[in-house]
């Protein structure tokens, strides 16, 4: 069965430091997003991608945060100046008709 | 601000009965609804969908959506232990090309041998 796989599983960074998250969406699906997860909160949206150019993006998401499709499989979120705050699980997700699903996430810890 | 409400638990029930989930949302004009499951330290992993009023059944797991009552529900019947998890609600909103998913905080569910 077809999935969404991100990696690495889990990065440590320094604070200041620029971060890649990698995704590969699943390969038909043509709706890509990022969501985070800091610990013992909800899912939060962080922004959409469609048609190689974002869709929507949340308060979240401000300048320090980018995405970009590189080619015709892989989606990447990077981050150019993490913050302590930026510590979370990121979950990148790719959408068919109707439902998401989710990558296994990338553990992001900022020291 | 588009909320989606569940109450955290832990729902504690045993083995074999039936597990029942709710959740409501603050915006009338939202179009489909989702539940996931999320075990500890891992992705939220797609149970089912629901986007008509009444109820949707696969398997052992039943969405119940009543949008004039704004309030959608998940029943497990049957719980075993590995159903034991935390179970998101997601609301897909009208409008916009994203269909970007707002999440409640989660129901942790423990199914007790």
């Amino acid at each position: 069965e077809p999935e969404v796989t991100q990696t690495p599983s889990h990065q440590v960074t320094q604070m200041g430091q620029e971060v890649i998250l990698r995704c590969v969406p699943i390969s038909n699906h043509l709706y890509f997003y990022w969501y985070r997860q800091i610990l013992g909160q909800k899912v939060e949206f962080l922004v959409s991608f469609y048609n190689n150019e974002i869709s929507e993006k949340s308060e979240i998401f401000d300048d320090q945060f980018s995405v970009e499709r590189p080619d015709g499989s892989n989606f990447t979120l990077k981050i150019r100046s993490t913050k302590l705050e930026d510590s979370a699980m990121y979950f990148c997700a790719s959408r068919g008709e109707v439902e998401q699903f989710f990558g296994p996430g990338t553990r992001l810890t900022v020291l | 601000q588009k909320e989606v409400e569940q109450n955290s638990g832990p729902l504690s029930v045993p083995e074999g009965a039936i597990a029942s989930l709710n959740c409501t949302y603050s915006d009338r004009g939202s179009q489909s609804f989702f539940w996931y499951r999320q075990y500890s330290g891992k992705s939220p992993e797609l149970i089912m969908f629901i986007y008509s009023n009444g109820d949707k059944e696969d398997g052992r797991f039943t969405a119940q959506l009543n949008k004039a009552s704004q309030y959608v529900s998940l029943l497990i019947r049957d719980s075993q232990p590995s159903d034991s998890a935390t179970y998101l609600c997601a609301v897909r909103q009208q409008g916009g090309a994203t269909n970007k998913l707002i999440f409640g905080t989660g129901t942790l569910l423990a199914v007790q041998p």
